[in-house]
């Protein structure tokens, strides 16, 4: 079966700081991957997806970055972190492109920017 | 562009009542819809899921959703709520094809809360 890991699993980070969340996902291959954001009261928040190797969209224009240097592993990243990027982060995978077209998400990141 | 609404960021039921938890699409193709629900501090889980097979779709812990295309509709229920369904649900839509990538439209999301 599948499995999907974040960590860490909470964060409490300066302003100013740099960021580096990572996800991997176990038991497929050539996953298309998605970061979210969760802020309060906002709902889900697209900021990134991939559908291959070193294949980067994004959705929203910010101060993060994502990479995927490894077919299941996705990277959040940020050079300086922002008050505004505090926030619940997902992981996701999708067997899209495989004749699935659902999403199973990490147990997420809390990440706190004082 | 695909959209979701749904109604009631908030909805109270009793322990045994019947749990409905409402979501409309917009969409200009056929869609594929999602039900995910989110415990605090978890990641979502998947529910159940249409993608253009049976209309009735049944899902995990008892829930199960229809799909009204005449209504653009997807709504969420479950016959007898228990205190464990306490958490907040999500709709989610995307669409079949290469565009899409399989990047989901989510709902604001619906509160459910059960009172013994």
């Amino acid at each position: 079966s599948q499995t999907i890991h974040q960590w860490p699993a909470t964060l409490v980070q300066p302003v100013g700081s740099p960021l580096s969340l990572e996800c991997t996902v176990e038991g497929t291959s050539n996953p298309n991957l998605y970061w979210y954001r969760q802020a309060a009261g906002r709902g889900l928040q697209l900021l990134f997806y991939s559908v291959g190797i070193g294949q980067i969209s994004s959705e929203v224009p910010q101060n993060l970055s994502a990479s995927r240097p490894q077919d299941r592993q996705f990277i959040l990243s940020s050079k300086k972190l922002l008050l505004s990027d505090s926030g619940f982060y997902l992981c996701a995978w999708s067997p899209w492109g495989q004749g699935g077209y659902e999403q199973y998400f990490g147990p997420g990141t809390r990440l706190t920017v004082t | 562009a695909q959209s979701v609404t749904q109604l009631g960021s908030h909805v109270s039921v009793s322990e045994g009542a019947l749990v409905l938890l409402r979501c409309n699409y917009s969409s200009s193709v056929p869609p594929y819809l999602f039900w995910y629900v989110q415990y605090p501090n978890q990641g979502l889980q998947l529910l159940l899921k249409y993608t253009s097979a049976a209309t009735l779709v049944k899902g995990i812990n008892g829930f199960e959703a229809e799909f009204k295309k005449s209504e653009t509709s997807f709504h969420l229920t479950k016959p007898s709520a228990h205190m464990s369904d306490a958490a907040e649900y999500f709709c989610a839509v995307t669409l079949a094809g290469g565009t899409s990538y399989g990047k989901l439209t989510f709902g604001q999301g619906t509160i459910l809360t059960v009172h013994p």
